[in-house]
């Protein structure tokens, strides 16, 4: 079992470009979560997702965009980055304690 | 509002020191709470987790953690710490009785000298 996968690993946009970041589980959680971790703030909650077709905003939704595909994806989306959006994005599954995916170092110029 | 802090935010020990980091949470009704470990370059695991019963939980790594209900406090500590155990630690909040939503503490990065 792969438990989360994340794609890419590494992305640099430029200011204003879009981009998806994907987020897969073969765990069969109904919970699924989007973080961005940045340099002494923690994680902070961008999105989540209690079942399948449901999503609610976290602490920081702004800019951000999600979708809940199926009971396996959830899609983080940025329509238009901003230098503020640089930060390390992960996504995790939950079932009483979280399971991570390897994370995405997102770079914004 | 529901919280969830960490006082320390660097701490700096020598190969087999004792360790206590602190947290403290902000939570309405039943809580669980979590400690996870980022280790350089790699996401967070699970450290350890309390849900009910014994106060005094114990993790993998020769990790433990007490809640003490009273204090609203969930202080990580080992006794013995090794260089391998250098790594961001993340105390984490989860209301069973609220939305699904966590709550992480800003961490405590750990650098262990050897």
């Amino acid at each position: 079992n792969a438990g989360v996968t994340q794609t890419p690993k590494f992305q640099v946009l430029k200011t204003g470009q879009s981009m998806t970041l994907q987020c897969a589980q073969d765990m069969n959680h109904n919970s699924m979560y989007w973080y961005r971790q940045d340099p002494g703030m923690g994680l902070r909650l961008i999105y989540y997702s209690a079942s399948e077709g449901t999503t609610d905003k976290g602490e920081v939704p702004n800019g951000y965009n999600v979708s809940r595909l199926n009971k396996r994806e959830f899609s983080l989306r940025l329509e238009s980055a901003a230098p503020s959006q640089t930060s390390v994005y992960f996504c995790a599954t939950v079932l009483y304690e979280q399971y991570f995916g390897p994370g995405t170092r997102l770079t914004v110029t | 509002a529901q919280s969830v802090s960490q006082h320390n935010h660097h701490v700096i020990l020598s190969e087999a020191a004792s360790l206590e980091l602190g947290c403290n949470y902000s939570y309405g009704g039943t809580v669980n709470l979590f400690w996870y470990v980022q280790y350089p370059g790699q996401h967070l695991q699970l450290l350890l987790k309390y849900f009910s019963g014994d106060p005094l939980v114990k993790g993998i790594k020769g990790f433990e953690a007490e809640f003490i209900k009273s204090k609203f406090s969930f202080n990580l500590r080992k006794p013995s710490v090794q260089w391998s155990d250098t790594a961001e630690y993340f105390c984490a909040a989860y209301s069973s009785s609220g939305t699904y939503k966590y709550i992480f503490g800003t961490g405590t990065r750990l650098k262990v000298l050897a």
